[in-house]
């Protein structure tokens, strides 16, 4: 195990509604990052948080917001939810040092919308 | 653009064979390569990371190499077993943006009895 902890592991909702996912991040890590894994698919970086300010962005729209806390644990809300926003969504948590990167997954949440 | 590749796509072997999963990127521009196992429905497990200064990382039946002036890495895995059936992911750290990981699509391995 990793240390990475996110809940819930699996939530259903209908288009239009809005969700908050959590991940605590392995102790001592200052980094997160957030990532879609549609089915079949590879990852998509969504965003990474680094010492609760928002440190790079994927391809995702505003309705995909992201929020890190002084401990470092780490939440991502989605709005109005479409039908495409069903997938896997993994969070991993780095420590922030050159040379590093390694980064520690969670077992994710399996977000359905209907 | 960075661009990973997994070839691969799908893999079925007996069970004992020595094996190579290929992994191809576009741009050398990397910080390191990672690669990850996933089980069905289930997260992420980093299984070897090699820095861009590296040229492989071992560990176990695991070899992990890497060459960036081709743009490639293999994990060669020894001795297979049905417990390494799994998808096998690479992903590199792409020092164009913000450290961002950019992943292949998988290998699907199924080792058969």
């Amino acid at each position: 195990e990793t240390g990475v902890t996110q809940s819930p592991t699996h939530l259903i909702k209908t288009r239009g509604q809005q969700v908050t996912l959590r991940c605590s991040s392995q102790s001592g890590h200052n980094t997160v990052s957030w990532y879609q894994q549609a089915l079949g698919q590879g990852p998509q970086f969504i965003f990474q948080y680094y010492r609760e300010e928002e440190n790079g962005r994927g391809n995702f729209p505003p309705r995909f917001s992201g929020l890190q806390f002084p401990n470092y644990s780490s939440e991502l809300n989605v709005n109005a939810l479409e039908l495409d926003d069903s997938a896997l969504y993994l969070c991993a948590s780095s420590l922030a040092l050159a040379g590093a990167d390694t980064q520690y997954f969670g077992p994710g949440t399996r977000l359905t919308v209907l | 653009k960075q661009e990973v590749t997994q070839i691969p796509a799908a893999l079925s072997v007996p069970e004992g064979e020595n094996l190579v999963l290929n992994c191809s990127f576009t741009d050398s521009a990397i910080y390191n390569l990672q690669w990850f196992r996933q089980d069905p429905g289930k997260g992420l497990t980093s299984l070897l990371l090699i820095q861009s200064s590296q040229r492989e990382q071992t560990s176990g039946r695991l070899n992990a190499s890497l060459d960036k002036s081709s743009g490639r890495s293999t994990l060669y895995i020894a001795a297979s077993q049905p417990g390494d059936s799994a998808t096998y992911l690479c992903a590199d750290t792409y020092a164009g943006n913000n450290r961002k990981l950019i992943w292949g699509l998988g290998t699907s391995l199924a080792v058969n009895p």
